[in-house]
């Protein structure tokens, strides 16, 4: 089975640019979660998704970004204006718990933003 | 995360050497999960653990959770250099049905 799929592994792009994430969660998996992780604050959860709807966006930085998840096997994050301060890798992880439990990762995706 | 304190953050051992990294809330953990990350990819799921006094190993690697279920400690029995990575430990602090994690323990092993 694949895991959770996400692109695009690596983006570089110029401040004030719209960036978007794209994530496939594990299939049958009805919880989503969007990590972003840098050297200075370690791992950090941005939002999460369940059975689609957002249930806590807390953890989101900003207006400037925005999450979305129009099915069960897509979901997209969103940061416009991309500024230098939002370079880090962007993970989003999935789980068949409701409660996040064993989260299964995807590989990442590495932003810069200059 | 400030709520899971790990230590130490950074570790060198020397191949074969037995090694410990701990994890500490000042609250109750209502389930304690450990990952591994290589560098450039993805967390790997290690062990879960739920109850105090909690105890769970996978080949080398053993981890426990206290009786008062607010520390992890993560235990690798003759270290090798494929345990070589990142170590996070990540809890559901109770009720808010996400995972927040620790700062990470990075494992170096030297042959």
């Amino acid at each position: 089975d694949a895991g959770v799929i996400q692109s695009p592994r690596h983006e570089v792009t110029e401040m004030g640019q719209e960036v978007t994430l794209r994530c496939k969660p594990i299939s049958g998996h009805n919880s989503l979660f969007w990590y972003r992780q840098t050297m200075m604050r370690g791992l950090e959860l941005l939002i999460y998704f369940n059975n689609n709807v957002p249930i806590d966006d807390s953890g989101m930085p900003e207006d400037r970004f925005s999450a979305k998840m129009p099915n069960a096997s897509f979901s997209t994050l969103k940061i416009q204006p991309s500024e230098p301060r939002d370079s880090a890798v962007y993970f989003c992880a999935s789980s068949s718990h409701p409660g996040g439990g064993e989260l299964f990762f995807g590989e990442g995706s590495r932003l810069t933003v200059l | 995360s400030q709520e899971l304190e790990q230590s130490p953050q950074s570790l060198i051992v020397q191949e074969g050497k037995n090694l410990t990294i701990n994890c500490t809330s000042s609250k109750t953990l209502y389930g304690l999960y450990w990952y591994k990350q290589k560098y450039g990819e993805g967390l790997i799921f290690l062990m879960m653990l739920q109850k105090g006094g909690e105890e769970k190993s996978h080949e080398k690697i053993t981890a426990k959770l206290d009786e008062k279920k607010q520390q992890s400690s993560l235990h690798i029995t003759a270290s090798q250099p494929s345990h070589a990575g990142i170590y996070l430990c990540g809890a559901d602090m109770g009720g808010a049905q996400k995972l927040v994690f620790g700062q990470g323990t990075r494992l170096t092993i030297n042959p």
